[in-house]
C-alpha cells in the first residue's frame, strides 16, 4: 500500500491568495513524523515544515502551516498570501518507527503548484 | 553551519568511466542518506548510514557504491554505470530520533548525473 498519498498532481493560485495542498499517509505506528519539502527547477530539496505524530498543536514556520488530522491520516500543508516564488513542486515525506531508529523517509508524487501574478 | 554540501553539482562520464559524488555535513547529525531522483518523479532511497555504518540497502545494484569515512562525510562511488541511472542524487542527513535528536530530514543540493 502507497504510505503518503498525493492527489493533485497539480495546482494553480492566485497571487496573494493561500492554498492548501493535500497529503494522506498510512502507518500502523503510533510514532511517526510527518514533512513537507519544496523543490524548486534547480532541485535542491528544502524543508519547510515538520509534524510529529503526539504533537496536540498544529505545526506552523511563517506563511506555511500543517493541518493535521490524525484520524483521518491527513496532513496538509496550507501556504498563506503566495508569492511567485512558491511555484515549485512540493512534496509530503513521513518517518516512521522513530523509536526503533529507523531512517527511511517515504515520499509522496508531489503537487506541482504555480503561483499567477 | 546548517548545510549540506554536495560536490559536483554536475557530472557528465562514460559507462567506463569512475567517478565519486561527495557529501558533507557539519551539523553532527548520525543518520546519512542517499536519494536517487528521477525526473517528475519523488526520491528513492538508495542507501542509510547510521553512526557510520550502512543501515539501509535498498537492492541497490553493485556499481553504486558507498562508503562514510567519518560521521560528516558520505561518498558515492560510481562504476560501470548505464545511461538509465542518469538522474539527480540527492544527499540527505539527520539527527537520530532514538537518542532525543529532532526528526527533520535535511538535504544537499544534488548532483545532476549524465551518463552517456
Amino acid at each position: 500500500a502507497q504510505k503518503i498519498t498525493q492527489t493533485q498532481p497539480g495546482m494553480f493560485v492566485q497571487e496573494k491568495e493561500a492554498v492548501t495542498l493535500d497529503c494522506t499517509y498510512d502507518t500502523s505506528d503510533p510514532s511517526y513524523g510527518l514533512f513537507w519539502y519544496k523543490q524548486p527547477s534547480s532541485g535542491e530539496m528544502i524543508f519547510l515544515i515538520y509534524q510529529g505524530s503526539y504533537d496536540q498543536q498544529n505545526a506552523t514556520e511563517g506563511r506555511y502551516s500543517l493541518n493535521f488530522q490524525k484520524a483521518r491520516k491527513s496532513a496538509n500543508l496550507v501556504i498563506s498570501a503566495s508569492q511567485l516564488g512558491d511555484s515549485a513542486m512540493y512534496f509530503c515525506a513521513m518517518r516512521e518507527n522513530l523509536q526503533t531508529g529507523a531512517n527511511n523517509l517515504f515520499f509522496g508524487t508531489g503537487t506541482r503548484l504555480t503561483v499567477i501574478p | 553551519d546548517t548545510e549540506v554540501t554536495q560536490t559536483p553539482k554536475h557530472l557528465v562520464m562514460g559507462m567506463t568511466n569512475k567517478k565519486s559524488l561527495k557529501c558533507e555535513q557539519h551539523m553532527g547529525h548520525r543518520a546519512m542518506y542517499w536519494y536517487k531522483q528521477k525526473a517528475k518523479k519523488p526520491p528513492e532511497l538508495m542507501f542509510v548510514y547510521s553512526y557510520e555504518k550502512l543501515s539501509i540497502n535498498e537492492s541497490v545494484p553493485s556499481r553504486f557504491s558507498p562508503e562514510c569515512p567519518n560521521s560528516s562525510l558520505l561518498n558515492l562511488h560510481l562504476h560501470a554505470l548505464q545511461p538509465e541511472d542518469s538522474a539527480l542524487y540527492l544527499c540527505a542527513s539527520s539527527q537520530d530520533p532514538v537518542s532525543g535528536g529532532a526528526w527533520g530530514v535535511f538535504f544537499g543540493p544534488g548532483t545532476r548525473l549524465t551518463v552517456l
